[in-house]
């Protein structure tokens, strides 16, 4: 069962435009949700994060976005660079009995940008 | 470099065998976590070490083990393997106890069952 889903397994994008990377979860219990980047031959790198408190979080070019009502999250990065080819994981953190947190990635989208 | 170092980077090895993954972790991080990434799945949480003792159990087979030292390095213990336990697996640390917001990961050891 996942919990967290990306749908779009790759996304192409010309330099200089909007990229925007899409994620959907289920459980409405998942408090805060993470973006990491993922380059080849290296392990993923936190990128952005959002409490479920708020809709919007901006940092630099990367802004995400939270429709809690919808249990849909964006990740938009503007302008897009070429540096920004990667792979992109959406996770969502879920406080468990005793005060536990656990982190569920969704599948990943691999970013392209083409110059 | 996030700093967490994993070895081997690529392990090759047969059915039926046993092997054992190391990580070091940052400096000053007590938290050790375990992720496993197959094909087109995501990151798959295995467990998760705070300061030498099991914190948090994910998906993790039986056959699978793992353990915190004193020096805070962590080993996963893969026995009895099966084709399908071809992945990469990432450990990943923190300082605290919790998954906060930023888990730095190595750079992950890529396991082939043959």
């Amino acid at each position: 069962d996942q919990q967290v889903k990306q749908n779009s397994p790759s996304l192409s994008v010309q330099e200089g435009r909007i990229s925007i990377l899409n994620c959907d979860y289920t459980n409405s219990m998942f408090d805060y949700f993470l973006w990491y980047k993922k380059y080849p031959a290296e392990g993923p790198t936190f990128l952005i994060s959002i409490s479920s408190i708020k809709d919007k979080n901006e940092d630099g070019r990367f802004t995400v976005f939270l429709n809690k009502s919808a249990k849909h999250l964006s990740l938009h990065i503007v302008p897009s660079q070429p540096g920004d080819s990667a792979v992109y994981f959406c996770a969502a953190r879920l406080l468990t009995n005793f005060g536990n947190e656990k982190l569920t990635f969704g599948t990943g989208t691999r970013l392209t940008i083409i110059p | 470099d996030s700093g967490v170092t994993q070895t081997p980077k690529h392990l090759i090895t047969a059915t039926g065998q046993r092997v054992t993954l190391r990580c070091s972790p940052r400096s000053g991080d007590l938290s050790v976590y375990w992720y496993q990434q197959s094909l087109d799945q995501g990151l798959q949480f295995l467990i998760q070490y705070y300061n030498g003792e099991e914190r948090a159990k994910g998906n993790i087979l039986e056959r699978f083990s793992a353990q915190q030292f004193p020096d805070l390095h962590s080993e996963l213990n893969l026995s009895s393997l099966e084709l399908g336990d071809s992945a990469l697996y990432f450990c990943a640390s923190s300082e605290g106890q919790w998954e906060n917001e930023k888990l730095f990961f190595g750079s992950g050891t890529q396991l082939s069952v043959l």
